[in-house]
């Protein structure tokens, strides 16, 4: 069975860090590309980044370019979000997603979110 | 890259069928076979329920259906049941960042 767990979510002051990880089981991670994907509360779905298999490919929405990397450890099945800088509208729960083998492939198992909220 | 353009809401009877548009551009929706559609009830995960416009994982009832014309795609949904009450996303593959989303649809079934 597929899974994705994400942990490392919590409450963080504005400008502080905060990483979130993917644990991954049920299928072999290093085949896949892999999202990260958050919403904020009762907003839509916004698409944050995507890193290939590999890990020689990434690409960031603009709202977090700069200030976010994706990374993963394809040995221990994990993804990573780094978010540095945090604002206030980064307040979201932060969903990873499994892609395919191409990065246009859609997202067919999701994890169940973690929230992350920043405030003083 | 704005976000795809979908109807903040659409309601139906249980047995109607409703529909979804999905509004784009040259460069995400009419450029690519590439959209997906996703169902997410309150407080879930989203779930995959129409990929490349008009397919189906396997799992999804067949009463939801894709499509696509020029730079609008559309999600079918026949036979309307209580359960399909939900917010539902498209998602489309584009040149400029990869992936964008669409603002979200809520379905009120009445």
């Amino acid at each position: 069975e597929v899974q994705l767990v994400e942990s490392g979510g919590g409450l963080v002051q504005p400008g502080g860090s905060l990483r979130l990880a993917c644990e991954a089981s049920g299928f072999t991670f290093s085949s896949y590309w892999m999202h990260w994907v958050r919403q904020a509360p009762g907003k839509g779905l916004v698409w944050l980044s995507h890193i290939n298999s590999a890990e020689t490919s990434t690409t960031y929405a603009d709202s977090v370019k700069g200030r976010f990397t994706i990374s993963r450890d394809n040995a221990k099945s994990t993804l990573y979000l780094q978010m540095n800088g945090l604002r206030a509208d980064d307040t979201a729960v932060y969903y990873c997603a499994r892609g395919g083998n191409y990065n246009w492939n859609p997202f067919d198992y999701w994890g169940q979110g973690a929230l992350v909220t920043v405030s003083s | 890259q704005s976000a795809l353009t979908q109807p903040a809401s659409v309601s139906g009877s249980p047995g109607q069928s409703i529909t979804i548009s999905c509004t784009g551009t040259s460069t995400d929706v009419g450029g690519y076979n590439y959209v997906s559609w996703y169902q997410q009830h309150p407080g879930k995960a989203p779930k995959l329920m129409i990929y490349d416009v008009s397919k189906r994982p396997s799992g999804v009832s067949n009463r939801f259906s894709g499509s696509k014309s020029g730079n609008t795609a559309s999600l079918t949904i026949s036979g309307l049941q209580t359960e399909d009450e939900a917010d539902y996303y498209c998602c489309s593959y584009t040149s400029a960042t990869s992936v964008v989303f669409g603002g979200g649809t809520k379905l009120t079934v009445l």
